[in-house]
């Protein structure tokens, strides 16, 4: 039971180049989410997926895309990379109340 | 503006004292709390919870108080061990949805 998984762990992007951030949970939950964390601003929520085939726009989803692929799957989409996406991405996923998270990517774009 | 709000970045505790970690938010709305606990270079992990029908919920050495009236939430550690030392973040939700909102983070440093 791997809990909550993503990839890669570490990418490096020049501005303007696109990417895809992986993440997958075997835990059946229901509900998935990404958010990033910068310094001094905690965690925020980009984008969030109550159920298979539906996502909805959290607090900072400009310049970013979803896909819930499947049920254990919810990818984040950098159309075009910017610097001030620099930052670290969390997915999370949640049964009831309390959220599982990934252990992160460290995201630089340059 | 920020609706979940830790004031404290940063908290220094000897080790075997209480650690109280504070969290204040502004939505009478918001009707479940919870504290997670992020290590450096891993994801945040699920601490304790409380519901806005209750005041106190214990967990060990983790207890976390709701005073609604003052839309204030904390956590004490008793006693603070040195691998309590990491960030500590309050997060909230309004009943309902399923958006949770996260405090900006209290790094602890527990000495030994």
């Amino acid at each position: 039971n791997a809990g909550v998984t993503q990839t890669p762990k570490f990418q490096v992007l020049k501005t303007g180049q696109s990417m895809t951030l992986q993440c997958a949970q075997d835990m059946n939950h229901n509900s998935m989410y990404w958010y990033r964390q910068d310094p001094g601003m905690g965690l925020r929520l980009i984008y969030y997926s109550a159920s298979e085939g539906t996502t909805d726009k959290g607090e900072v989803p400009n310049g970013y895309n979803v896909s819930r692929l499947n049920k254990r799957e919810f990818s984040l989409r950098l159309e075009s990379a910017a610097p001030s996406q620099t930052s670290v991405y969390f997915c999370a996923s949640i049964a009831s109340v309390e959220q599982y998270f990934g252990p992160g990517t460290r995201l630089t774009v340059t | 503006d920020q609706q979940v709000k830790q004031n404290s970045p940063s908290l220094s505790v000897q080790e075997g004292r209480i650690s109280i970690l504070n969290c204040d938010y502004t939505n009478s709305m918001f009707d479940y709390f919870l504290w997670y606990k992020k290590y450096p270079a891993e994801g945040p992990t699920f601490l304790i919870s409380i519901s806005s029908i209750k005041d106190k919920n214990e967990d060990g050495r983790f207890t976390v108080f709701l005073n609604k009236s003052a839309k204030h939430l904390s956590l004490h550690i008793v006693p603070s061990q040195p691998g309590d030392s990491a960030v500590y973040f309050c997060a909230t939700s309004e009943g309902g949805t399923y958006k949770y909102i996260f405090g900006t983070g209290t790094r602890l440093k527990v000495l030994a």
